[in-house]
């Protein structure tokens, strides 16, 4: 089944400690991404990716790490969570062409305390 | 740059009423316009889509126009469900920005029997 799979779907954490959040996908994409969802705002982009190695910042990158190493594998990294990064966050791919939409994981929420 | 605008709701409607979304758009280029529907504790998926002016795209009974010259692409379902009670997202993609999807802030969807 054609999919993209987070996890954990839930994580509750402290300030200050490393965490890291999977993201994979099955679906040969080249382009994935990271959002985060909170009320009153909507989705909003924090990184994506455009194909192996190849990463560029969002709309709110601040706090937030990716890398690409592997084609399936888009993980996004909190060195130092903050309160303000608790969120709902989402994980997408899609083949790169503008018109194809975006095929999203289930979601992570995300609880610094 | 892009823009999307939408109400945040919540919309409350009784089963078989009709449904009216608005969406309106800010975009530079030439973008592809997306419907995408949150089911409670999942990730969006695709409702609906369209890639050029006059487009109207389908799905499960409801409808969207891509219409430029009021930049606008507002979704409407002729008779809702309970089924239908979710989160609604409208969202562009800006073909010269190579997959930057820009989203409204959703609207919540309640039908009540």
């Amino acid at each position: 089944e054609a999919q993209v799979t987070q996890n954990p779907r839930y994580l509750i954490t402290v300030t200050g400690k490393k965490l890291t959040v999977t993201c994979s996908q099955n679906m040969n994409h080249e382009y994935m991404s990271w959002y985060r969802q909170d009320p009153g705002l909507g989705l909003r982009q924090i990184y994506y990716s455009m194909n192996v190695e190849v990463t560029d910042k969002g709309d709110v990158p601040e706090g937030y790490k990716v890398s690409r190493k592997e084609k399936r594998n888009f993980p996004l990294i909190l060195e130092s969570p903050s309160p303000n990064q608790t969120s709902l966050y989402f994980c997408a791919s899609t083949p790169g062409q503008g018109y194809s939409p975006l095929h999203f994981g289930n979601g992570t929420r995300l609880t610094v305390t | 740059g892009d823009s999307v605008t939408q109400m945040e709701g919540p919309v409350t409607l009784s089963e078989e009423a009709f449904l009216t979304i608005n969406c309106t758009y800010t975009a530079t280029g030439y973008p592809s316009l997306f419907w995408y529907v949150q089911y409670p504790g999942e990730g969006l998926q695709l409702l609906l889509k369209a890639t050029k002016a006059d487009d109207k795209g389908s799905n499960k009974g409801f409808e969207a126009t891509y219409r430029k010259e009021t930049t606008s692409f507002h979704l409407e379902k002729g008779s809702v469900q309970v089924s239908d009670s979710a989160v609604y997202f409208c969202a562009l993609s800006d073909m010269g920005s190579y997959q930057k999807v820009t989203f409204g802030i959703g609207t919540k969807l309640q039908v009540i029997p």
